[in-house]
């Protein structure tokens, strides 16, 4: 079975440009979520959604950062414009209900 | 206080050994509970769920304690591919999956030969 699948596996880019991650959950799934990784600060919940809605957006760095929904298969983070302290890991995962949460292989984010 | 605190390690453990971690947490009215292990440069992966009672999966067992707020992990028989980040994780609000988790920042284990 296809897993959470996120593209692309690694971005390298310049301060200032727009940068779109995507995101396919799991097929049946309906939780969403976007995480972040750092070695300072460990895995960080962005945001997530339930059946398309985005339900908690608090952990949003800044207005910068902006996640879409427009179907159960696709979701999007976009950062514009990036900046290097951006420059982490950033994992999506999907759930069905109450079960756990399956994650993808994560984009490696690099800003210069 | 951190919503979610671990021991980083690293713990250096011969082949064989049994390891124990413990993590803590601060939001008393999670319900949910899990561990999960990450290798270096992938992703989370569960290795499994903290129930009330106590768990066990083969050489894996979890336990939790309400009261004291942690949760640990015990190891047994440890093998070498069981060296990995283990991560201690909590659901962010009182129900379960389909809410966000928090994620401790993770106990390096290492197992040696």
């Amino acid at each position: 079975d296809a897993g959470v699948i996120q593209s692309p596996r690694h971005e390298v880019t310049e301060m200032g440009q727009e940068v779109t991650l995507r995101c396919k959950p799991i097929s049946g799934h309906n939780s969403l979520f976007w995480y972040r990784q750092t070695m300072m600060r460990g895995l960080e919940l962005l945001i997530y959604f339930n059946n398309n809605v985005p339900i908690d957006d608090s952990g949003m760095p800044e207005d910068r950062f902006s996640a879409k929904m427009p179907n159960a298969s696709f979701s999007t983070l976009k950062i514009q414009p990036s900046e290097p302290r951006d420059s982490a890991v950033y994992f999506c995962a999907s759930s069905f209900g109450y079960q756990p949460q399956h994650f993808g292989d994560g984009t490696r984010l690099s800003i210069l | 206080r951190k919503e979610v605190e671990q021991d980083p390690g690293p713990f250096n453990v011969p082949e064989g050994a049994t390891v124990a971690f413990n993590c803590t947490y601060s939001n008393s009215a999670s319900q949910s509970f899990f561990w999960y292990r990450q290798d270096c440069r992938k992703e989370p992966k569960l290795l499994m769920s903290v129930y009330s009672s106590g768990n066990e999966d083969g050489r894996f067992t979890a336990q939790l304690n309400r009261a004291s707020q942690y949760i640990s992990l015990l190891i047994r028989d440890s093998k070498l591919s069981d060296s990995a980040t283990y991560l201690c994780v909590v659901n962010r609000y009182s129900g379960g999956g389909a809410d966000g988790l928090t994620f401790g920042k993770g106990t390096h284990l290492i197992i040696q030969p």
